[in-house]
Order: C-alpha cells, then structure tokens, then sequence
C-alpha cells in the first residue's frame, strides 16, 4: 500500500463546482502540505499543516481552503472552482524537518 | 525571495550519455539543497539532498555538490539509462521555526533514447 494516498487519481468538473481532494498517510508524519504543479512552473505550496490544530496558507491559497480531520488526513477544498485551477495536485508529508514524501497527485480539469 | 532557477528542458540523451542538469538558486541564509525525480504518472520521490556547503548528495548513480560560492547544485549522472527518462527537480529549503518548506525549480524533462 501507498504510504501517501491521494484521491481521486483524476477529476472532471465543471466551473462554480465544489470540490474536495482527499490525502491519507500511514506514515505517522505530523506534517502535512498540498501543493498544485503547472508545466514550466513546478511546485508551488498551496497550504500546509504542521498537526490537527495548525493550518498555514502557503504561496497560492486564494481560492483554497484545506482541513486537516486527523493526523493522517489532510483534505483541499476548492469552494467554487475556476479553470485557472486546472493542475496537478499533490499532497506530501513529513516528520520534522526531515524530507517530504509525496503522493501520486491528482488531476484536476475544470471546464 | 528565495527561488531556484534549473535548465529549461527537455533534454534528450542517447543511453551511457553524460548528464548535467544545472541548477542554481537564490537564498537568505543557508539552505539545505535537494533533487526530486518524478516518474511518468507518479508523484515527486527525493533523489539525493546535501545540507551544507561542499557536501555531496549521491544516489543510483547521481551525483550533486552543493556550491556556496556559485550558488549552484548541478546534477550529473556519468551514465544514463533508459529508466532515467523522468522529470527532474531541483529544490531548495529554508527552516523557518519548526517548518521545513520547499521551493521547487520548474523542473527538467529527461528522455533517455535506447
């Protein structure tokens, strides 16, 4: 089993629409991030928690809001999506400042 | 700001070719330094890390110093294979109080041709 697990692997909306991407982690890391990934940009932070009762915004979280349920679950919620928002997301974890391991991403697409 | 600058890609290379991937960057303080490789459909899996000047990050044959001086962390491979076709990133990490954030650069396209 995947150590980071994002869902769902892909997803097709439309704009105005609710959506949550889900992340999961077996690892027992107390640090969890979601960042999107554009062509020609990398990865930019999108917000990141460092256990349940700490949020931060990081680079770009205008039009995101994130909810951290549990220590191994992290969710993004975009409340009303736009097709500027059409990216690849990813959640990662850490314990620390030790490196971060990444999940398989999501991809998002909204018509 | 911080910020990493990489070669822009993609870079195509015949199997046992060399491979230098340059990679610089732009820090207040002293940043740790990291390569990423993602692999098609798959999510970022760090590939080596140096934490301090002079250090040296190696892993399945990859090879990156951590240069003060020129502000760089270039990653070499002496031989590529096939499998080495991925996407490549460099990133660099500021501790800010007990956070560990990356700042990722646009990544590097490698396809590795038999």
């Amino acid at each position: 089993d995947a150590d980071v697990t994002q869902t769902p692997r892909n997803r097709i909306t439309k704009t105005g629409k609710r959506i949550m991407l889900e992340c999961s982690q077996t690892k027992g890391h107390d640090r969890m991030y979601w960042y999107r990934q554009d062509p020609g940009l990398g990865l930019r932070l999108i917000y990141y928690s460092f256990d349940v009762k700490d949020i931060n915004k990081g680079e770009i979280s205008d039009g995101y809001s994130v909810s951290r349920q549990a220590q191994a679950k992290f969710s993004l919620s975009l409340e009303s999506a736009i097709p500027n928002q059409t990216a690849l997301y990813f959640c990662a974890t850490s314990e620390g400042v030790q490196p971060q391991h990444f999940g398989d991403g999501t991809r998002l697409s909204i018509l | 700001g911080n910020s990493v600058t990489q070669m822009e890609g993609p870079v195509t290379l015949s199997e046992e070719a060399f491979l230098t991937i340059n990679c610089t960057y732009t820090a207040t303080g002293y940043p740790s330094l990291f390569w990423y490789v993602q692999y098609p459909g798959e999510g970022l899996q760090l590939l080596l890390k140096a934490t301090k000047a002079d250090d040296k990050g190696s892993n399945k044959g990859f090879e990156a110093t951590y240069r003060k001086e020129t502000t760089s962390f270039h990653l070499e491979k002496g031989s590529v294979q096939v499998s080495d076709s991925a996407v490549y990133f460099c990133a660099l990490s500021l501790d800010s109080g007990s956070a560990r954030q990356l700042t990722f650069g646009s990544g590097t396209q490698l396809t590795v041709l038999p």
